[in-house]
């Protein structure tokens, strides 16, 4: 069965203070890993594809990595716009999404 | 702009009451899908499709159900609504199936059973 643990549940920074998230998987033959970015009362909003180990990807403050047990998201400088709940989910054999609960972020000014 | 709507965005509901929840996408994707999410969980699969008159079971499919008649449309419907049900409920779009994470979801429906 596919498995996804997200760390820390919560997480408060002070502006411009850096860190990472990170997204520990289970999976039967990936197929890909995605983030996701939730606004309270919002949909959440896609960010990254990882497809296999080593692949990175970087979208302004955001930069995502992957190795065949996890990925982190890191965050460089973050901004109190970047608060957020930040969703990892995998897809394996299955084709179908499989998501973790999510690290509640929050950036202090 | 391509957009994928849900309504009613509130619903408060009786146990016993049929429930329709509306999702419409012009996004012109076949992949569609219904998740909830609830506090302890992540989002987890109610029922999805892959196209006209295609519709398939999710993880947490018992007490759903879900038909395609069109590109557009995927309603999802409680027949008869349990405290159990009451949740946030997300429908998503996706343009290809296999690689298909990049989902476009909708801004929710907050569902209330009583």
């Amino acid at each position: 069965e596919d498995q996804v643990t997200q760390s820390p549940e919560a997480l408060r920074l002070q502006e411009g203070e850096s860190s990472s998230l990170n997204c520990s998987y289970t999976v039967s033959g990936l197929r890909g890993l995605f983030w996701y970015r939730q606004d309270p009362g919002k949909g959440p909003e896609f960010l990254f594809t990882l497809y296999s180990a080593g692949e990175e990807k970087e979208k302004e403050r955001l930069k995502a990595t992957l190795t065949k047990k996890e990925s982190f998201l890191h965050i460089t400088a973050p901004k109190p716009e970047d608060s957020a709940t930040y969703l990892c989910a995998v897809q394996g054999g299955s084709e179908k999404l499989v998501f973790g609960k999510g690290t509640k972020l929050t950036v202090n000014p | 702009d391509a957009e994928i709507t849900q309504s009613p965005r509130h619903k408060i509901t009786e146990t016993g009451r049929q429930v329709t929840l509306a999702c419409h996408q012009t996004w012109n994707h076949n992949n569609m899908f219904w998740y909830r999410q609830d506090l302890g969980h992540g989002l987890r699969l109610i029922h999805y499709s892959y196209g006209v008159h295609d519709t398939n079971k999710g993880e947490v499919s018992d007490g759903y159900s879900v038909s395609r008649s069109n590109t557009e449309d995927l309603p999802l419907t409680l027949e008869s609504a349990a405290s159990s049900q009451t949740s946030v409920y997300f429908c998503a779009s996706s343009e290809d199936r296999v690689g298909a994470g990049e989902l476009f979801f909708g801004e929710g429906s907050r569902l209330t059973v009583l």
